[in-house]
């Protein structure tokens, strides 16, 4: 099942921007994880926020997280054309029998023009 | 180099056959993960596995099928009872314990025809 729902499907920004996708879940999670696609390749761990985080950074990525809305927010400041790819948001509900099972949103493709 | 590789980067297969993907990782995990991607969605589990010798059905595991002999493979097969394989098919896998991060391969495209 579909967990992550993430907003927009497709933003397309100037380099030098920010960039802001959203997540929304529905059920109780033990952390979320943001992932990055480039076009036909695997995905690559970008950040983690536990359910206890409300915010985190990363260079210049910045996460956050209410858990009262069930929501979370990817976002990117100062874009470059690199930064272009599909982004992923993936609900960690915890062990299933002792494994991770984690659920992926539909991701946002982002598009950085020079 | 440590990772995880899958092969081949593109697969043709006729309807009716059965089909095989490679996942190999050297990065010493324990849990490995079998994800379908369709163009413009997410990810949808298939197949997991926690260790050797032992593996889960994910949500779409129907036409699908598995074996966990070694630690660091776990192929799939397509059988031709999945009524649409043609799709993007990437492997995963994760450290023991309490880390959370999945490694994903580069991916298979398959077609079928």
């Amino acid at each position: 099942s579909q967990q992550g729902e993430e907003d927009p499907q497709a933003l397309s920004i100037q380099e030098g921007e920010n960039a802001t996708m959203n997540c929304s879940y529905k059920t109780s999670i033990n952390n979320l994880q943001w992932y990055r696609q480039n076009s036909g390749r695997g995905l690559v761990h970008l950040i983690l926020i536990r359910s206890n985080e409300r915010e985190k950074h990363s260079g210049r990525l910045r996460v956050t997280l209410d858990t009262s809305k069930k929501s979370s927010s990817l976002l990117i400041t100062a874009s470059r054309a690199a930064d272009t790819a599909s982004y992923f948001c993936a609900t960690d509900a915890g062990r299933v029998q002792g494994a991770q099972k984690l659920v992926f949103g539909q991701g946002t493709r982002l598009t950085i023009n020079p | 180099d440590g990772g995880i590789t899958q092969s081949p980067k593109y697969l043709f297969r006729k309807e009716g056959q059965n089909v095989t993907l490679s996942c190999e990782q050297n990065l010493n995990h324990d849990a490995m993960y079998w994800y379908r991607q369709d163009p413009g969605q997410g990810l949808r589990l298939i197949y997991y596995s926690q260790i050797v010798n032992d593996f889960q059905k994910g949500d779409i595991a129907e036409g699908y099928s598995v074996s966990r002999e070694k630690k660091e493979s776990f192929p799939l097969t397509v059988t031709s009872a999945q009524k649409n394989p043609t799709a993007f098919y990437l492997c995963a896998s994760r450290a023991r314990g309490l880390s959370y991060e999945q490694y994903f391969g580069p991916g298979t495209r398959l077609t079928v025809t």
